[in-house]
């Protein structure tokens, strides 16, 4: 069955611009979490749906916001861009929560880029 | 609040040594563990999970609750388990989940 898909997989965007990435779980998947991984600070998470709910979220400004769709597809929004905001963006699924049997499965990320 | 510890940052063992890879956790409530591996150019990929109790490609991990640690072991290391390898807790606050990572540690097999 297919993975989790991250588009697009590239971004260049300016410093003040926005962008939205896009992520589509593991069919069947209904929670979709997202995570910042950088050199600097790893992996931190950022927050986490299920059915079109936000359950939890992690310590990052306003600026960055997600949403849920039916379909369980989630996008993530970051506003006003600065230059630290570049990293690995990497969306993750799992099948429902709590999952306290299973892992989560990750998609390969959309690298963005701040100039 | 939750805390992952990973104290190496680099591990470089020859192939057939064995191998160890520290992971010491801070947690009140009661801990759901993973190792996640990343290989050169791949996705992030669930290794092991500490509930199932299984063994993955030769690696185990044993919860220890009494020193808060959840190592990962392999009796003989070999070229292909080069990696980067994550431990992660699942701490399950306010009805939601959420993975804390560790800073990794990159494991070098060498011939």
């Amino acid at each position: 069955k297919a993975g989790v898909t991250q588009t697009p997989r590239y971004l260049i965007k300016t410093r003040g611009q926005q962008v939205t990435l896009s992520c589509s779980p593991i069919s069947g998947h209904r929670s979709v979490s997202w995570y910042q991984q950088t050199p600097g600070q790893g992996l931190q998470f950022l927050f986490e749906y299920f059915s079109e709910t936000q359950r939890n979220k992690g310590n990052f400004p306003g600026r960055f916001s997600g949403r849920q769709f039916s379909n369980s597809r989630s996008e993530m929004n970051v506003s006003t861009l600065e230059l630290g905001d570049s990293a690995l963006y990497l969306c993750a699924s799992s099948p429902y929560l709590p999952d306290s049997l299973g892992g989560y499965t990750f998609g390969s990320g959309t690298r963005l880029t701040v100039v | 609040a939750q805390r992952v510890t990973q104290p190496e940052k680099l591990l470089s063992v020859f192939k057939g040594a064995p191998v160890e890879l520290k992971c010491n956790y801070s947690y009140s409530g009661s801990p759901e563990l993973f190792w996640y591996v990343q290989y050169s150019r791949q996705r992030l990929q669930l290794l092991l999970r500490h509930i199932s109790r299984e063994s993955i490609k030769g690696f185990t991990a044993d919860l220890n609750k009494g020193e808060t640690s959840f190592h990962l072991k392999k009796p003989f290391a070999q070229e292909e388990d080069s990696a980067m390898y994550y431990c992660a807790l699942r701490a399950s606050t306010g009805g939601g989940n959420k993975l804390t990572f560790g800073t990794g540690t990159q494991l070098k097999v060498e011939l």
